[in-house]
């Protein structure tokens, strides 16, 4: 049973505008959230993260937002920018045994 | 400071052999996690440490083993390969509590 779901598989957006990624989770024990970068042939970096205590992180053009209540957060990427274009997974960590749990990931593609 | 070092980059095994790939840390990180990707799947969590000397299993650990003597290295081992192990492989480290992993640039994996 997947516990953190990315439902987009892949998603388009014109150069300058909004990116926004949504994930959804199952597991109330999440008590902290990721969001990483994927270029091709490279590990994971990581971008942002959040902690359930609060419902906002912001660091340069990305910002995340976490709703408890509905189980989901989202990470919003303005302006998007053509070095953007990877595959950003979401991420949550179980406080109980501090294992991090990956959803399959989302392809942003900027387009010119 | 090499952050996480994974060896091999590539491999290719015949379906039962067996193989360990290798994950360094000199970061002094407490825990190490070792995850797969597959198309479509995202990372999916196989073991996972959290101290020298003491392992626990993740999503996927069935045929794979691990084993944690000193907190810098973390092996993992393919006791007999299938080509369901097929796929990249990561490790990954962090220090304890809420904060993301710090990830290896991967060994891609085909087993023929």
């Amino acid at each position: 049973d997947q516990q953190v779901k990315q439902n987009s598989p892949s998603l388009s957006v014109q150069e300058g505008r909004i990116s926004i990624l949504n994930c959804d989770y199952t597991n109330s024990m999440f008590d902290y959230f990721l969001w990483y970068k994927k270029y091709p042939a490279e590990g994971p970096t990581f971008l942002i993260s959040i902690s359930s205590i609060k419902d906002k992180n912001e660091d340069g053009r990305f910002t995340v937002f976490l709703n408890k209540s509905a189980k989901h957060l989202s990470l919003h990427i303005v302006p998007s920018q053509p070095g953007d274009s990877a595959v950003y997974f979401c991420a949550a960590r179980e406080d109980r045994d501090d294992k991090i749990i990956f959803g399959k990931g989302t392809r942003l593609h900027i387009l010119p | 400071n090499a952050g996480v070092t994974q060896t091999p980059k590539f491999q290719v095994l015949k379906t039962g052999q067996s193989m360990t790939l290798q994950c360094a840390q000199d970061m002094n990180h407490e825990y190490m996690s070792w995850y797969r990707q597959d198309p479509g799947m995202g990372l999916r969590l196989i073991h996972y440490s959290v101290g020298a000397g003491i392992t626990d299993q993740g999503e996927v650990p069935n045929g794979y083993n691990v084993s944690r003597s000193t907190t810098e290295d973390f092996p993992l081992r393919l006791l007999s390969a299938a080509p369901s192990q097929t796929s990249v492989y990561f490790c990954a480290s962090k220090v304890g509590g809420p904060y993301g992993y710090t990830f290896g640039s991967g060994t891609r994996l085909t087993v023929v």
